[in-house]
């Protein structure tokens, strides 16, 4: 069965920095890998994904993440945090057994930005 | 809007009664998914249909139960409702192929509040 850690529940940065939340998966098959954002009392919005191209993926408001097959990683970053970033974020990675692609979730990581 | 379509938002009731939550899929998109987020429990996929007919079931109660209609919406019943079904019950949509899935990824709902008491 696929599986997806999050490290991390929370992460605190300043306005500015770096953001890096980090997310490990396990899969027995090449996965298709998620980031989901999902802002207070909203859905969940698609922030990136991983399907087997390009393993530096970009994806809206200026987040990416790398594909790195040997640490089973895909964590994804932002150069500069902006206070509109605090949510909380999901990684996750689609399960393709018997073609159905459901998908396996992260327990989330709550990004905090600090003026 | 994404696209997907759920109602209602807000649901409150008492233990013991049934509830139906309904979902409209984006135009095109043959394939719904159930997941339930909950504060202990995270995101948990609950099940799986596509056009029609039910592909795989995840973490779903028996007290639960789900369709798709020929118009491709789907509708989600729970029943006997318990304190602890108290949770956001998402529906996603997707196109069927590996290939579209690729580009296209999974659009959700803004989901459905559901508050037992």
């Amino acid at each position: 069965a696929q599986s997806v850690t999050q490290l991390g529940s929370h992460v605190s940065v300043s306005e500015g920095a770096l953001v890096l939340l980090r997310c490990n998966y396990s899969s027995s098959v090449p996965p298709y890998l998620f980031w989901y954002v999902q802002y207070p009392n909203q859905g969940l919005q698609l922030l990136l994904k991983y399907t087997s191209a390009a393993t530096l993926v970009k994806g809206i408001n200026g987040f990416e993440a790398e594909f790195k097959k040997s640490e089973t990683s895909f964590h994804l970053t932002k150069p500069s945090a902006h206070m509109s970033d605090a949510a909380e974020y999901f990684c996750a990675v689609s399960d393709s057994g018997a073609g159905s692609y459901q998908l396996t979730f992260g327990k989330g990581t709550k990004l905090s930005v600090i003026p | 809007d994404s696209g997907v379509t759920q109602t209602p938002k807000h649901l409150i009731t008492a233990t013991g009664q049934r509830v139906t939550l309904r979902c409209s899929p984006r135009s095109g998109d043959l394939s719904v998914y159930w997941y339930q987020q909950s504060l202990d429990q995270g995101l948990q996929f609950l099940i799986h249909y596509y056009n029609g007919e039910e592909r795989a079931k995840g973490n779903i109660l028996e007290r639960f139960s789900a369709q798709q209609f020929p118009d491709l919406h789907s509708e989600l019943n729970l029943s006997s409702l318990e304190l602890g079904d108290s949770a956001l019950y998402f529906c996603a949509s997707s196109a069927r192929t590996a290939f579209e899935l690729a580009n296209y990824g999974y659009t959700f709902g803004s989901g459905t509040r559901l508050t037992v008491v």
